[in-house]
């Protein structure tokens, strides 16, 4: 079946500092990729997504890009800041026409605080 | 738009009490989900439904749990009877596939704790 891993957390940084969160998947077919956020208090809300090999999901930013040869899809920001204190869960999409077509299953979630 | 609503926010109840979850889906999304947030086990996957109907139910823990959706604009999640390792946090989220297929739209959650 599906599934996702991330790495261990939680991740503490300093302001202005580079994140990277891991995420490696296994799944059949050609699965999409995701990235959710979850602010403190809140539900998730889609950050970024890629739906094919080597594309590249970018948002508020972030980036991911979709490695099919290392099936990853790693999440990376060039310089964090306070307010990207918040749980981080990858994803991927059931595939078209197969019994979990529709649902999304998420890794484990990452937390992240930063520090000024 | 009004984004998916959840309710109530919080629920406080005594082991063995019945419980309902309700959730109201942003208007037009034909996919509808429920998951279950703990410190322990992550975020879980409870069911979904797809026009109305059950798709896949096999999160659901136990018989004490129940999920309906008599219509598109409303769902429940029942425990019956509660117990206090049922606490946590349960969210709802919709979503569209005429639209972005897999952009799943949370509700701000119910935070249940049974004493």
């Amino acid at each position: 079946g599906n599934s996702v891993t991330q790495m261990e957390g939680p991740v503490t940084l300093s302001e202005e500092a580079f994140l990277t969160i891991n995420c490696t998947y296994t799944a059949t077919g050609y699965p999409s990729l995701f990235w959710y956020v979850q602010y403190p208090g809140e539900g998730l809300q889609l950050l970024l997504k890629a739906t094919k090999a080597d594309d590249k999901g970018s948002n508020k930013g972030f980036e991911a890009t979709y490695r099919k040869e290392t099936t990853s899809f790693h999440l990376e920001k060039g310089s964090v800041q306070v307010s990207d204190s918040a749980v981080y869960f990858c994803a991927l999409s059931g595939n078209a026409g197969g019994t979990s077509y529709g649902k999304l299953t998420f890794g484990q979630g990452t937390i992240l605080t930063v520090h000024p | 738009d009004a984004g998916v609503i959840q309710s109530p926010r919080h629920e406080v109840t005594e082991m063995g009490q019945e419980v309902t979850l309700r959730c109201k889906p942003i208007s037009g999304h034909d996919y509808l989900f429920w998951y279950r947030q703990t410190m322990m086990r992550g975020l879980e996957l409870l069911i979904y439904f797809n026009n109305n109907v059950p798709i896949d139910d096999s999160g659901m823990p136990e018989d004490r749990f129940s999920a309906k959706m008599p219509n598109a604009s409303f769902s429940t999640l029942k425990i019956q009877p509660s117990e206090p390792r049922d606490s946590a946090v349960y969210f709802c989220a919709s979503s569209s596939f005429s639209g972005e297929p897999y952009e799943q739209y949370f509700g701000p959650g119910t935070r249940l704790t049974v004493t």
